[in-house]
C-alpha cells in the first residue's frame, strides 16, 4: 500500500477484555515499531521488529502486552485483560531498514477502555 | 523515558512570521528526525538529519544539528495557518536506531 495502515481506527472495549490492533506496514519495509501516545504526550516506544523477530520489546509496560509479526509484514499488538489506563492512541511505524532511514507512521488506533 | 525535549512547549505566532523550535537530547545519536502531528493522530515525517550533518533544508523547513551541544532546531519560514500542529523531534538514544520522542512543541499560527 501507499502508507502504513492501522485497523481499527477506533476501538472501545470493556475493562478486562482482550483486544488486537493491526498494522500493515509499507511494502518492503523490514523494520516495524509500535508506540503508545497519551493526550499531551509524545509517542512512547513499545516494541520494535526487525523482520519477524522482536528486536527490542523493552517498552512493553507489562506481560499483558504482546506483539507478533509472523511473516515479517503485518503486525498485531495484543492486549490482555485491558485496564482503563491502557486507553491511548496506539501508533505503528515502519522504515525501510534498521539504520538511518525515515520511519513512517500510520494514523493510529484510538483505544478506549470503559 | 524522555530522550529529546522540545522547547518551547507552546508557540503562538502570526502568519508570515518564522517559527523556531528547539530539541535537546542526552545521549549520542545516529540521527534525529522531526515530525508534525495534527489532531493527535498520525505523525508526518518532515526531515531526518544524520549525526555527521549540520544542516538540512526542505522547502520552508530548515533543520540544524549541533552534536557538541546535543541540540537541534527546526525553523519554519513564512509560516501559514496550515502549519498549526504539534512538532516532535525523535532521536535514537545510544545509536539504537529506535526513534524516541519528546513531548513536542504545540505551534499555533494565527491567520
Amino acid at each position: 500500500g501507499a502508507g502504513v495502515s492501522q485497523t481499527p481506527s477506533n476501538k472501545v472495549t470493556e475493562k478486562g477484555k482482550y483486544v488486537e490492533l493491526r498494522c500493515d506496514p509499507i511494502s518492503g519495509h523490514t523494520a516495524l515499531y509500535w508506540y503508545r501516545q497519551s493526550l499531551g504526550q509524545g509517542p512512547e516506544f513499545l516494541i520494535y521488529f526487525q523482520g519477524t523477530g522482536a528486536a527490542d520489546d523493552s517498552g512493553l509496560p507489562n506481560d499483558r502486552f504482546f506483539a507478533v509479526r509472523p511473516e515479517g509484514s503485518v503486525s498485531t499488538l495484543k492486549i490482555q485483560r485491558t485496564e482503563r489506563g491502557d486507553s491511548a492512541v496506539y501508533l505503528c511505524a515502519s522504515s525501510l531498514m534498521v539504520g538511518n532511514t525515515e520511519a513512517f507512521f500510520g494514523q493510529g488506533t484510538r483505544l478506549t477502555v470503559v | 523515558s524522555q530522550q529529546g525535549e522540545e522547547d518551547p512547549q507552546a508557540l503562538s505566532i502570526q502568519e508570515g512570521e518564522n517559527a523556531t523550535m528547539n530539541c535537546s537530547y542526552k545521549t549520542s545519536i545516529n540521527n534525529l528526525q522531526w515530525y508534525r502531528q495534527n489532531s493527535g493522530r498520525g505523525l508526518v515525517h518532515l526531515i531526518l538529519i544524520r549525526s555527521n550533518e549540520r544542516e538540512k533544508h526542505s522547502g520552508r523547513l530548515r533543520v540544524t544539528l549541533d552534536t557538541s551541544k546535543k541540540s537541534s532546531s527546526l525553523l519554519i519560514t513564512a509560516s501559514r495557518a496550515a502549519d498549526t500542529a504539534s512538532y516532535f523531534c525523535a532521536t535514537d538514544p545510544g545509536g539504537s536506531y529506535i526513534p524516541t520522542f519528546g513531548r513536542g512543541t504545540s505551534l499555533i499560527v494565527h491567520p
